[in-house]
């Protein structure tokens, strides 16, 4: 299994551009998340998901949309890009509070915004 | 709102010694506390979970004990190797229907041959 597969792993943007970042994770989790990790802040989480078609804010949501259309698929927008996103970005999934699982994370994807 | 202090930023010992983490946390009790390894450039990996009414957890030369009256967690890792050297996070889940972790810093460890 590959699990979770984050696209692209590295990108450049200027300010105002907009991108989207693709999770995809082959284990039938319904759990999806996406943090973004900075020097000195740790992991925050931006948005998540509990299943197929839902969405929700977490911590530092500004500036940021997201889209679960597909059970396996969760996709991160930035609409305008903006210096303070620049970070590296990772999504993670899991089994929905069994309690038994942690989180399977992906390689991430490096964004500077310039 | 609920906070994560992992003891240090960085922990350097010498191999076959026992590394010791630890993870304080304010306010309410999670109910799970789980641990991560990252790699320079990787996403985080997932080692050990322990639930609220577990003291103790061990997996292979990993360790993890769990206090809620002092509200701190201790990662331990025996024998320790060079391979060991990574940054350990230290990851609260408060149940319920979100599901999701609160994350401390990370403390790295180096382990010298």
């Amino acid at each position: 299994n590959a699990g979770v597969t984050q696209t692209p792993k590295f990108r450049v943007l200027k300010t105002g551009q907009s991108m989207t970042l693709l999770c995809a994770q082959d284990m039938n989790h319904e759990y999806m998340y996406w943090y973004r990790q900075d020097p000195g802040m740790g992991l925050r989480l931006i948005h998540y998901s509990v299943g197929e078609g839902t969405t929700a804010k977490g911590e530092v949501p500004d500036g940021y949309n997201v889209s679960r259309l597909k059970k396996q698929n969760f996709l991160l927008g930035l609409e305008s890009a903006a210096p303070s996103q620049t970070s590296v970005y990772f999504c993670a999934s899991t089994l929905p509070r069994d309690g038994n699982y942690g989180y399977t994370f992906g390689s991430g994807t490096r964004l500077t915004v310039v | 709102s609920q906070k994560i202090e992992q003891n240090s930023e960085a922990l350097n010992i010498q191999e076959g010694k026992t590394a010791t983490l630890t993870c304080n946390y304010t306010n309410y009790s999670p109910a799970y506390l789980q641990w991560y390894r990252q790699d320079p450039g990787r996403g985080p990996v997932f080692l050990l979970l322990i639930r609220e009414n577990e003291k103790e957890k061990r997996k292979e030369r990993l360790k993890v004990t769990f206090d809620t009256t002092l509200k701190q967690s201790l990662f331990h890792i025996t024998a320790s190797q060079p391979a060991d050297s990574a940054t350990y996070l230290c990851a609260l889940d408060m149940g319920g229907s979100q599901g999701n972790l609160i994350f401390g810093k990370g403390t790295k460890l180096s382990v010298k041959p």
